[in-house]
């Protein structure tokens, strides 16, 4: 299973663009890279997902480079709404599952 | 599209009492996780079904945690007897497949205070 590493916390202001690198060494030929955001008293919620090089959606940017041993997600242009725990999962297809760690708490001041 | 639905949203017990949670998939999704979230740390998958089979419940622990999904639909996690640390959220989730590439749609999740 792979083991995923991330920052205990990020501060960022508002308007910046924020990046949160995530650290898999491990990480099997199969497996996605997925980031969840949660907020208090939510469950988390899905925000991008990719294998290789970079996934854009409304959100966010997902950058992996050639050797897939870490990822960064990147937030353009961060708001007070955007302060929440972001995570990053890195899917085990042989054992058919992927675990959360412990995230990266983002502040984001005023 | 309604989402994942979880009751009760909180419960306050004693120690060595019993609890049980609900949860309600989205429609047609084959894929149920029931997930256990301590203060301060990531949500901790307690079990897997796809469709009204386990596909993982390594880390429930089986003395004093049940879950079962009948159907394939509609799921509920009981704790019997309730212990100090079995404070937490319990999060539900659901997706269309068991691959861990399928996005998990998580419920707003119920609130434990065992006392």
């Amino acid at each position: 299973l792979a083991k995923t590493t991330q920052p205990i916390s990020m501060d960022s202001y508002e308007g910046q663009e924020v990046n949160i690198t995530c650290s898999h060494n491990n990480i099997a030929t199969n497996d996605y890279i997925t980031w969840y955001q949660q907020f208090p008293s939510q469950g988390p919620r899905f925000i991008i997902q990719g294998y290789k090089t970079k996934v854009t959606n409304e959100v966010a940017s997902l950058f992996i480079p050639a050797d897939r041993k870490s990822s960064t997600l990147s937030l353009p242009r961060v708001s007070l709404s955007d302060t929440a725990v972001y995570y990053c999962l890195v899917g085990d297809t042989n054992a058919g599952k992927s675990t959360f760690g412990d995230g990266t708490t983002l502040t984001v001041k005023p | 599209e309604a989402g994942v639905a979880q009751s009760p949203r909180y419960k306050i017990i004693e120690k060595r009492q019993s609890v049980a949670f609900w949860c309600n998939p989205i429609s047609g999704h084959a894929t149920l996780y029931w997930y256990q979230q301590i203060l301060g740390q990531g949500p901790k998958l307690l079990i897997q079904f796809q469709n009204n089979g386990v596909v993982d419940d390594s880390q429930l622990p089986k003395d004093r945690f049940s879950a079962e999904r009948l159907k394939g639909v509609d799921s509920t996690l009981k704790i019997q007897p309730a212990k100090l640390e079995d404070s937490a959220v319990y999060l539900c989730a659901s997706s269309l497949g068991d691959a861990t590439y399928n996005e998990q749609f998580f419920g707003p999740g119920t609130r434990l205070t065992v006392l």
